[in-house]
């Protein structure tokens, strides 16, 4: 099946600083999705984003679908943001989503 | 209030014993899926359904049950086959599984389940 990588798996950083996430990919994809998992374990939906560039407030996401990535940047991160961070693709023939093992972000302010 | 609901939100077995996790939405959402998720992991397919009375069994279906009688739920059964059924069980749906533009997939908040 398709195989999701995600980088880097843990992530410290300052409030007020930038951060970049991967997500590697190694097949085709028809469905491609960030979420945040808050320290509650709810899953939140940040971006559907299969290809292109879309940008919600301090958040932003490019797919490079031709080239099998996506990246998702913070700007001016806040304490609220920390959380593991995931990528979640369908693509391969399967009918779900398969997840990376996520990027776990710190924020300390 | 529109969404999915899962309860409950903590859920303890015995040994030998059958449990179900209960998945509702309001969504009008014609796919359900369920999926599980282990320390420090991310999630993994279990079943999906993509309209009542089908479903399809996902990448960890073994010790595992589910019925697709209303639109609107989607339990899952955890049985005595089950040896590791410790994890953290999501439920999601999305408007259809077919179409990708409507392959958009939102999550209930989750029930933990522990072994006594």
């Amino acid at each position: 099946g398709i195989q999701v990588e995600q980088s880097p798996p843990d992530l410290i950083l300052q409030e007020g600083a930038n951060s970049t996430l991967r997500c590697n990919f190694s097949d085709s994809v028809n469905n491609l999705q960030w979420f945040h998992q808050n320290p509650w374990g709810q899953l939140i939906n940040l971006f559907y984003i299969p290809s292109g560039t879309k940008q919600n407030g301090r958040l932003s996401a490019t797919t490079v679908a031709t080239e099998r990535y996506s990246l998702l940047y913070i700007s001016s991160s806040q304490t609220t943001d920390s959380g593991v961070y995931f990528c979640a693709v369908r693509g391969g023939g399967a009918d779900g989503l398969t997840f990376g093992k996520g990027t776990h972000l710190i924020i300390q302010p | 209030d529109g969404g999915i609901t899962q309860s409950p939100k903590y859920l303890f077995r015995k040994e030998g014993q059958n449990v179900t996790l209960s998945c509702e939405q309001n969504l009008n959402h014609d796919a359900m899926y369920w999926y599980r998720q282990d320390p420090g992991q991310g999630l993994r397919l279990i079943y999906y359904s993509q309209i009542v009375n089908d479903f399809q069994k996902g990448d960890i279906a073994e010790g595992y049950s589910v019925s697709r009688e209303k639109k609107e739920s989607f339990p899952l059964t955890v049985t005595s086959a089950q040896k590791n059924p410790t994890a953290f069980y999501l439920c999601a749906s999305s408007i259809s599984l077919v179409d990708r533009a409507k392959n958009i997939q939102y999550f209930g908040a989750g029930t933990r389940l522990s072994v006594l």
